[in-house]
């Protein structure tokens, strides 16, 4: 089936740094990719649309400076959290439309700033 | 802004037990879709389901979409220590350019041996 691959899986930066998650799609194009934030026992929070060749659509309240998306492939988006502070700590998912409908999900990358 | 409420937040249960999560939502849904996640992963998908008043079952796990597609549940029977995660429920609607899933608040499981 259809695979996202997420990565890292965990990183810890030091505050004022930037940090960079990439989600590939193994076999199939991705036009379209999403980017969660998830707290610790909670739902996943969408905060972006990422597509291919053109801007990413960022949720409301989500800032568009501090979170930057790519999406210059049709296997590949990063999200680059810029100046991280402590409260960017979270666990972020990314997430793909599957040819033929449907999603699929990443293993999410566990971002700590200290 | 679409929202799913999915209710119970929490449920901790014996193994043995039945349960019932539900996920209502004022909005219709093209389609409605069930996740189990464990800490630390993605949400893995565990059923898909389409037809308003459609029925899927996947071993003790039942699924039932809402004949106005605006509802649905997942029953576990008997319940056992390896269904504890979060379960998420979200709908999707097609159509405009952004094809996007609303996800529920999710379900935390917890079965005690």
């Amino acid at each position: 089936g259809a695979v996202v691959s997420q990565h890292p899986s965990r990183v810890i930066c030091k505050s004022g740094t930037s940090v960079k998650i990439e989600c590939r799609s193994l076999d199939f194009q991705a036009t379209t990719m999403f980017w969660y934030r998830q707290f610790p026992k909670q739902s996943l929070m969408l905060m972006a649309t990422s597509n291919e060749g053109s801007k990413a659509t960022y949720e409301q309240g989500v800032e568009k400076d501090k979170f930057l998306i790519n999406h210059a492939s049709l296997t590949l988006s990063t999200l680059t959290v810029t100046s991280a502070h402590p409260e960017d700590s979270s666990f972020y998912i990314c997430s793909a439309e599957v040819p033929g409908g449907g999603y699929t999900f990443g293993s999410g990358t566990r971002l700590t700033v200290v | 802004t679409q929202l799913l409420e999915q209710s119970p937040q929490f449920l901790s249960i014996q193994e043995g037990e039945n349960l019932t999560v539900y996920c209502n939502s004022s909005s219709v849904f093209s389609s409605l879709q069930w996740y189990r996640q464990e800490p630390g992963e993605g949400p893995v998908l565990l059923v898909t389901v389409v037809t308003g008043g459609e029925v899927k079952k996947l071993k003790r796990l039942t699924f039932q979409f809402g004949d106005a597609r605006k509802d649905s549940s997942l029953h576990i029977t008997a319940a056992q220590p390896g269904d504890t995660g979060l379960y998420l429920c979200a709908g999707a609607r097609s159509g405009g350019s952004n094809y996007k899933l609303t996800f529920g608040k999710g379900t935390l499981l917890t079965v005690n041996p």
